[in-house]
């Protein structure tokens, strides 16, 4: 089975940009999670879409959304872009219909505001 | 809240060294735990998990085991190589409500000499 994708892999943008970043999951997932990697946060938890609704979310400005198609694949959204949004964006994927599954992750996004 | 606590790194050793990279954690009920391991510029590859109390999880050469009584899940493997330099991450998904939502200590960067 082919994993998660991400695309694209890297992106720089300026302040007050927006950003659109796209997942794939493993073929059968249902369950797409996104997370944000960065030195001084570590890895916080975005939100957790299924079956194209969004099931859970972090704690995260409403400048950062999220939806998933009837494919399952999810894109996540960042409008006006702070330099503060600069990290690695992750997703994950996962069969579990009751989000206590395991979850297998993507290459990233790797995202630079300049 | 639910929260997981890594050793600070960086964690180094000579090739053929034993390691261990200690993980309590803080969540109601019975989590899954997970160790994640992140070579430079990828995702989060899983390297092992348990689901309950007293679970060994092992992969390539890795353990960690459950212990309820101690809130730990600390990683060991008998000899380390030098392709095991990575950041390691430790990770529970809670037992109840925050569906997709992983929960990661702060990481611990292994470098292996040889």
């Amino acid at each position: 089975k082919a994993g998660v994708t991400q695309t694209p892999r890297y992106l720089i943008k300026t302040r007050g940009q927006q950003v659109t970043l796209s997942c794939s999951p493993i073929s059968g997932h249902r369950s797409v999670s996104w997370y944000q990697q960065t030195p001084g946060q570590g890895l916080q938890f975005l939100f957790e879409y299924f079956s194209e609704t969004q099931r859970n979310k972090g704690n995260f400005p409403g400048r950062f959304s999220g939806r998933q198609f009837s494919n399952s694949r999810s894109e996540m959204n960042v409008s006006t872009l702070e330099l503060g949004d600069s990290a690695l964006y992750l997703c994950a994927s996962s069969s579990s219909t009751s989000g206590k599954e395991t979850q297998y992750f993507g290459p990233g996004t790797r995202l630079l505001v300049l | 809240g639910d929260s997981v606590t890594q050793m600070e790194g960086p964690v180094t050793l000579s090739e053929e060294a034993f390691l261990t990279i200690n993980c309590t954690y803080t969540a109601t009920g019975y989590p899954s735990l997970f160790w994640y391991v992140q070579y430079p510029g990828e995702g989060l590859q899983l390297l092992l998990k348990a689901t309950k109390a007293d679970d060994k999880g092992s992969n390539k050469g890795f353990e960690a085991t459950y212990r309820k009584e101690t809130t730990s899940f600390h990683l060991e493997k008998g000899s380390v190589q030098v392709s095991d330099s990575a950041v390691y991450f430790c990770a529970l998904l809670p037992y109840s409500g925050n569906t997709g939502k992983l929960i990661f200590g702060q990481g611990t960067t292994l470098q292996v000499k040889p």
